[in-house]
């Protein structure tokens, strides 16, 4: 049984639009939350994070919510560029070594 | 450039033969972690190495076998797989402490022929 759900597995956005990638989690445990956005034929590469002490954190364009309550984490992209399409994966955590991922959703921004 | 290495980034190999997945990180991180991933799948944590000692083994099959000789380095010795252990295989590496993300390589293909 997954505990960290991407429901949407692919998104398409304008260039200059926000991107708006959702995540859900069944475990009220997790505490770390976390972005990963992957290229092709590259590994996963860490985007932004958030304790659940937190409901939001923001690095330059990047902006990751979190809703404790509904277990629900978004990630915002504003601007979306075309280097910004990858496949953005959320992880999720309760034990500093172990994380739970996302199945991932495919981001395309259209120039 | 990825800060985890591993080799090789791709690798056929028979059910029969033996080979080994390697990692290597210089960033003083103390935890070090392999997973399989499946296409269209998220990764699956397969084990944990927490100060060079296996922490984590999640019921992975002993044709499977991890070693971590050093803080560096991280193995995954591979024997008698089977058709369905093709995948990609991510080696990831941490400071091991909370609230501090895992930094991944960029894998290594695996098909068992």
């Amino acid at each position: 049984d997954q505990q960290v759900k991407q429901n949407s597995p692919s998104l398409s956005v304008q260039e200059g639009r926000i991107s708006i990638l959702n995540c859900d989690y069944t475990n009220s445990m997790f505490d770390y939350f976390l972005w990963y956005k992957k290229y092709p034929a590259e590994g996963p590469t860490f985007l932004i994070s958030i304790s659940s002490i937190k409901d939001k954190n923001e690095d330059g364009r990047f902006t990751v919510f979190l809703n404790k309550s509904a277990k629900h984490l978004s990630l915002h992209i504003v601007p979306s560029q075309p280097g910004d399409s990858a496949v953005y994966f959320c992880a999720a955590s309760q034990d500093f070594n172990k994380f739970y991922f996302g199945s991932g959703t495919k981001l395309n921004v259209k120039p | 450039d990825t800060e985890v290495t591993q080799t090789p980034k791709h690798l056929v190999m028979g059910m029969t033969n033996k080979k080994s997945l390697k990692c290597e990180q210089h960033m003083g991180h103390r935890a070090m972690y392999w997973y399989k991933q499946k296409a269209k799948k998220p990764p699956e944590l397969m084990f944990v190495y927490s100060y060079e000692k296996l922490s984590i083994n999640e019921s992975v099959p002993s044709r499977f076998s991890p070693e971590c000789p050093n803080s560096s380095l991280l193995n995954l010795h591979l024997h008698a797989l089977q058709p369905e252990d093709s995948a990609l295989y991510l080696c990831a590496s941490s400071h091991g402490y909370s609230n501090q993300p895992q930094h991944f390589g960029d894998g290594t293909r695996l098909s068992i022929l």
